[in-house]
């Protein structure tokens, strides 16, 4: 059974930095793109980041590019998202999410992590 | 490439048959999912490649169109498809969500 939990989340001051973390099981990790999407209290959902199987692939939003890095430990089935310079405006439900071989949307998505950012 | 939901909401009765439509602001051939989102829950994969049903997702849903257009429609709503659906684009990056749109209980 596919597994994503996140964690890091928590409240921070604007212009602070929070590090997520998406622990995975029950799947070939590192054969896998991964990626983070978000949710603003009471909002649609926006996509963050993605990254490739290897690592050696990453794109961004425009909104968070430049501020916001993914990586991920193929050794330890774990993907992360470092968070800086954060402002009120990211504050959101992260979640992070497997993507199929073939498409870049997500066939399976953890619980969630909420950041929430103080002006 | 911007999505485009409507309704915004929805209200109908068990066992009504809905459909939720989705404009793509440019051509995304068939790369276009479909997410159900219940309260207070993460999203989950319905639909992917315009039609085809994720792993245990009732044969109820379906989805359809191509180019900039699309739809999902619900044949007989039962009280748990009662949600936030969204769709988006997987053709091109940044990807990008419909705004969602919420099918509540008459």
């Amino acid at each position: 059974e596919v597994q994503l939990l996140e964690s890091g989340g928590g409240m921070v001051q604007a212009g602070g930095s929070l590090r997520l973390s998406c622990a995975t099981s029950g799947f070939n990790f590192g054969s896998y793109g991964m990626g983070w999407a978000r949710q603003p209290p009471g909002k649609g959902l926006e996509w963050v980041s993605t990254i490739s199987d290897s690592g050696a692939g990453t794109f961004y939003a425009d909104s968070v590019k430049g501020r916001f890095t993914i990586s991920r430990d193929n050794s330890k089935k774990t993907l992360f998202l470092q968070m800086n310079s954060l402002t009120a405006e990211d504050t959101a439900i992260y979640y992070c999410g497997k993507f199929p071989f073939w498409g870049w949307f997500f066939d399976f998505w953890g619980p969630g992590s909420l950041v929430s950012v103080s002006s | 490439i911007q999505m485009t939901q409507s309704p915004a909401s929805l209200s109908a009765s068990v066992g009504d048959t809905v459909t939720i439509t989705c404009r793509a602001s440019q051509d995304i051939t068939n790369h276009l999912a479909w997410f159900q989102q219940k309260p207070g829950e993460a999203p989950k994969s319905l639909i992917y490649a315009t039609s085809s049903l994720q792993s245990g997702v009732p044969s109820r849903f379906s989805g359809g169109g191509s180019g900039t257009d699309f739809a999902l429609t619900i044949s007989g709503l039962y009280p748990e498809d009662f949600a936030t659906y969204y769709c988006q684009q997987y053709k091109a990056f940044p990807l990008t969500f419909g705004g969602g749109t919420k099918v509540e209980i008459k």
